[in-house]
C-alpha cells in the first residue's frame, strides 16, 4: 500500500517570502500522479498543482511549484511571494492509476500542513 | 474544471438516524468519490460510485452503513446509516473529469464539503 508523509504539522512564513513544504511518499510503483491540494477555512478542496511521474520537468503554476525527486519519493511544495490568502492547509496526494476503474484510482492523503502567512 | 455542489452543506443529527448527503455535478463525469474527513485529520476514500452498479468501497466501511447511489453521471448520493457521535466528519465527493485508460493526467475535484454533527 502506498504512504504519503508529510513531516511539517505546522509552518508559517511572512507575507511575500518564499516556503517549501515537504512531502514524502513510498510505493513500488513505476507509473503515478502527485498531487498539492489546498483546504482554506472554508474547508473546499482546492487542487493545487500535479506532476506527472514519467516527466523529469518539475511543474509550475504561476507561484507554486515542485521539486520532484523520483528516486528519492520526494515531492516538495514550493510557495513564491506568499500571501495572506494561502493560509490553508496543505495536503500531499499520491495516486496509482489502473486500467480499469474502482479503488486504484484513489487518491492517499497525507496528514497535512497548516500553512499560516502573516502579514 | 468541474463545478460540485453538496447538500446539505452541515447538519447536527441525532444519533441513530440517517442522513443521505447528495452530490451534483455540472457536466458528466466517469468517476465519482466520496471520503471521510474527521476532525483535524487527513481525508479517506470511503468508495468509488459507479454509475449502474453497486459502489466499490475501501477497507473498513460497508454498504450498510455507506449506501451510496449513483443513477446517472452527474448525481451520487451518500447515506450515513444509525449514525453514532463517532460519524461526526466531513463529508466530500470529488470527481474525476478524464477517461480512465487514456494516458492522461488524472484529476479530482473536491466539492465543497458536509459537515455532520452528530449528537
Amino acid at each position: 500500500a502506498q504512504t504519503v508523509t508529510q513531516s511539517q504539522p505546522e509552518m508559517s512564513v511572512q507575507e511575500a517570502e518564499t516556503v517549501t513544504l515537504s512531502c514524502t511518499y513510498d510505493t513500488s510503483e513505476n507509473n503515478y500522479y502527485l498531487f498539492w491540494y489546498k483546504q482554506p477555512p472554508s474547508r473546499q478542496m482546492i487542487l493545487v498543482i500535479r506532476q506527472e511521474a514519467y516527466k523529469q520537468q518539475n511543474a509550475t503554476e504561476n507561484r507554486f511549484s515542485v521539486n520532484f525527486q523520483k528516486a528519492a519519493k520526494s515531492f516538495s511544495l514550493k510557495i513564491s511571494d506568499s500571501q495572506l490568502g494561502d493560509t490553508a492547509m496543505y495536503f500531499c496526494a499520491f495516486m496509482k492509476p489502473a486500467i480499469s476503474g474502482g479503488s486504484n484510482y484513489k487518491l492517499t492523503f497525507g496528514k497535512g500542513t497548516l500553512l499560516t502567512v502573516n502579514p | 474544471s468541474a463545478v460540485i455542489s453538496q447538500k446539505p452543506s452541515r447538519d447536527i443529527c441525532q444519533r441513530g438516524t440517517s442522513l443521505t448527503i447528495q452530490c451534483q455535478v455540472d457536466s458528466q463525469v466517469t468517476m465519482m468519490f466520496w471520503y471521510r474527513q474527521q476532525p483535524g485529520q487527513s481525508l479517506t476514500l470511503i468508495a468509488t460510485a459507479n454509475q449502474g452498479s453497486e459502489a466499490t468501497y475501501e477497507s473498513g466501511f460497508v454498504i450498510d452503513k455507506f449506501p451510496i447511489s449513483r443513477p446517472n453521471l452527474t448525481f451520487s448520493t451518500l447515506t450515513v446509516s444509525n449514525m453514532s457521535p463517532e460519524d461526526s466528519s466531513i463529508y466530500l465527493c470529488s470527481v474525476a473529469p478524464s477517461t480512465p485508460g487514456q494516458g492522461r493526467t488524472y484529476e479530482q475535484y473536491f466539492g465543497p464539503g458536509t459537515r455532520l454533527t452528530v449528537t
